[in-house]
């Protein structure tokens, strides 16, 4: 099945505890992009990378860092997370580009204490 | 950057009327307008989606228009059914700014039946 596995679902950490949000697609797509979903402000691109070791910052980087080693995984990793950064973490995946269908994963629920 | 703007944030309506949705976009460059529908607690889905060479598209109960001279565009669902409920959220892609889906804030359908 087509899809776009993101991990962990849900996850309760402290202030400053490095943490890694894993995201992996099985459809050979070359855009993988983050996005964290706020209440009132939408969907907010995190960063994006149309290939592998190719990334770009979006609208909201800052306190995230991302890698692209591999065509499949895109993980996104917050060096010392805090409480600002509790949100709704989804990841996507589309053929090319933005201006293509994006494929999201389930979503991560991320709560920051 | 681009800039998305939707109205309303809250729509509600009852089972049978129709809904539209309405969204303002910044930059003029801007290309691909697609439109997601999220139901609660489920990922965003793609339900239609139009590029900047249409001025509308209809899928079955769903249509967009596209107004590019005002630079708005309008998601029209008819006969609306309580299945229809869930969050919308439209979206526009600038070639000229990066490679990035900027979203708007979001619509809440209700479908009362």
């Amino acid at each position: 099945e087509a899809q776009v596995t993101q991990n962990p679902r849900y996850l309760i950490t402290v202030t400053g505890k490095k943490l890694t949000v894993t995201c992996s697609q099985n459809m050979n797509h070359e855009y993988m992009s983050w996005y964290r979903q706020d209440p009132g402000l939408g969907l907010r691109q995190i960063y994006y990378s149309m290939n592998v070791e190719v990334t770009d910052k979006g609208d909201v980087p800052e306190g995230y860092k991302v890698s692209r080693k591999e065509k499949r995984n895109f993980p996104l990793i917050l060096e010392s997370p805090s409480p600002n950064q509790t949100s709704l973490y989804f990841c996507a995946s589309s053929l090319a580009s933005g201006a293509n269908v994006l494929t999201f994963g389930a979503g991560s629920r991320l709560t920051v204490l | 950057g681009e800039n998305v703007e939707q109205h309303p944030s809250t729509l509600s309506v009852q089972e049978g009327d129709s809904a539209v949705i309405k969204c303002t976009y910044s930059d003029s460059a801007s290309n691909y307008f697609p439109w997601y529908k999220q139901e609660l607690g489920k990922r965003p889905q793609l339900i239609i989606d139009i590029r900047s060479n249409v001025g509308e598209k209809k899928d079955q109960r769903i249509a967009v228009t596209l107004n590019k001279t005002a630079k708005h565009f309008s998601l029209h669902i008819t006969e609306t059914q309580p299945e229809d409920s869930a969050v919308y959220f439209c979206a526009a892609f600038d070639p000229n700014a990066g490679n990035m889906l900027t979203f708007g804030g979001g619509t809440r359908l209700m479908v009362k039946p």
